[in-house]
């Protein structure tokens, strides 16, 4: 089956500093990637969708100068949290799919601790 | 807006027992309805779908059927196994890409 993978899995940064998750499609090319975030006993929220090649699109109050969504190829996709805070600590999850499928597969996630 | 609630978890269920893990929904129109399923350390993964009314969507042994009268699509199993604890989550989608999820319910099955 279609396989997303993320980088890293777990990552522990400072107050202020930018921190960058991977998103990889490992066996098909995904035309569309979505982000995620999941706060603790809370639903996944789509924070954004990218088409290959294009700017993203943001949900409303997903701020797009903190989250920095490029999607450069078919089968990487990458978030960068800038000038992270203790409030952006989360589990922010990936998904991919290929054109013509409506069947998004996800990765496994990545938990970010802002101290 | 759309919305998506889950009974709270964890479920916490003998080998063999019945499962039942509730879902309702609030929606404009008719909307596809899916239950997703994510496995310790993995993505989560497409368990089950139905896209209108009546439909009823299984895999694996489970089973939810879209009950558009009462907004529900209940996931169910007649036994379950220890390898079944995860955690279980019921979206929906209007047919675009934008999935709207449950908060997810951890289901414990012991031997």
């Amino acid at each position: 089956g279609a396989v997303v993978s993320q980088h890293p899995s777990r990552v522990i940064c400072k107050s202020g500093t930018s921190v960058k998750i991977e998103c990889r499609s490992l066996d098909f090319q995904a035309t569309t990637m979505f982000w995620y975030r999941q706060f603790p006993k809370q639903s996944l929220m789509l924070m954004a969708t990218s088409n290959e090649g294009s700017k993203a699109t943001y949900e409303q109050g997903v701020e797009k100068d903190k989250f920095l969504i490029n999607h450069a190829s078919l089968t990487l996709s990458t978030l960068t949290v800038t000038s992270a805070h203790p409030e952006d600590s989360s589990f922010y999850i990936c998904s991919a799919r290929t054109g013509g499928l409506h069947e998004q597969f996800f990765g496994p996630g990545t938990r970010l601790t802002v101290l | 807006g759309d919305s998506v609630t889950q009974m709270e978890g964890p479920v916490t269920l003998s080998e063999e027992a019945f499962l039942t893990i509730n879902c309702t929904y609030t929606a404009t129109g008719y909307p596809s309805l899916f239950w997703y399923v994510q496995y310790p350390g993995e993505g989560l993964q497409l368990l089950l779908k139905a896209t209108k009314a009546d439909d009823k969507g299984s895999n694996k042994g489970f089973e939810a059927t879209y009950r558009k009268e009462t907004t529900s699509f209940h996931l169910e199993k007649g036994s379950v196994q220890v390898s079944d604890s995860a955690v279980y989550f019921c979206a929906l989608s209007h047919n675009t890409d934008k999935l709207i999820f449950g908060t997810g319910t951890r289901l414990q099955v012991f031997p």
